[in-house]
């Protein structure tokens, strides 16, 4: 069966440092891989996504996330967060071959400190 | 407006009672899915539903049933709510290959 974890359940940063969220899965499959955000309050939003071709995909708002498949590894990262990147983040993994069943991992709280 | 709508947006109810969450959509997808969210346990799924005629379970999908009216309508019942149902309720939409697109949430407190 296939699974996520993320490492951390919460990551405290300060304003402008940099910071990476874990993210690893098992599956003897090929996957799609996913990183969500969730405001506070708010519903789910796509953040970033990999479905094949280049390894290293980047969202809009400064985020990365490299696929490693020897690693199994997804791990996100921002060069300087900002106050307004304070979230929680949602990896999650979809069998390639699957119709949209998405797994999800626990999430990671990130903390922007001042 | 919203892609993916949900109401009502907070219920508090009784143990016992029967509750029904709906969702709407106006992406135009076949896919939708119901999750519920546990602090600490990420999102769960607890249906889904590939057209109006095919509906699964999840893996949390003891205590729930749902009903797909439309292609753009999917509800979520709890027949007699619990106190551990209480979760923050979402539901998604997605096309084939696609991502997911979720609805705003509903929090649901069972008393």
């Amino acid at each position: 069966a296939q699974s996520v974890t993320q490492l951390d359940s919460q990551v405290p940063v300060f304003e402008e440092a940099p910071v990476e969220l874990r993210c690893n899965y098992s599956s003897s499959v090929s996957v799609y891989l996913f990183w969500y955000v969730q405001y506070p309050n708010q519903g789910l939003q796509l953040l970033l996504k990999y479905l094949s071709g280049s390894t290293l995909v980047e969202s809009i708002n400064g985020f990365e996330a490299e696929f490693n498949k020897s690693q199994t590894s997804f791990h996100l990262r921002k060069p300087s967060v900002h106050i307004s990147d304070t979230a929680e983040y949602f990896c999650a993994v979809r069998i390639s071959s699957n119709t949209g069943k998405l797994i999800f991992g626990q999430g990671t709280t990130l903390q922007v400190k001042p | 407006d919203a892609d993916v709508t949900q109401t009502p947006r907070n219920r508090i109810t009784k143990t016992g009672k029967r509750i029904m969450l709906e969702c709407s959509q106006t992406k135009g997808h076949d896919r939708m899915y119901w999750y519920r969210q546990d602090p600490g346990l990420g999102l769960r799924l607890i249906y889904y539903s590939f057209d109006v005629k095919d509906i699964n379970k999840g893996e949390i999908s003891d205590g729930y049933s749902v009903s797909r009216q439309a292609q753009a309508k999917f509800s979520l019942s709890l027949e007699s709510a619990i106190p551990n149902q209480t979760a923050l309720y979402f539901c998604a939409t997605s096309d084939y290959q696609a991502e997911q697109f979720f609805g705003p949430g509903t929090r649901l407190t069972v008393l």
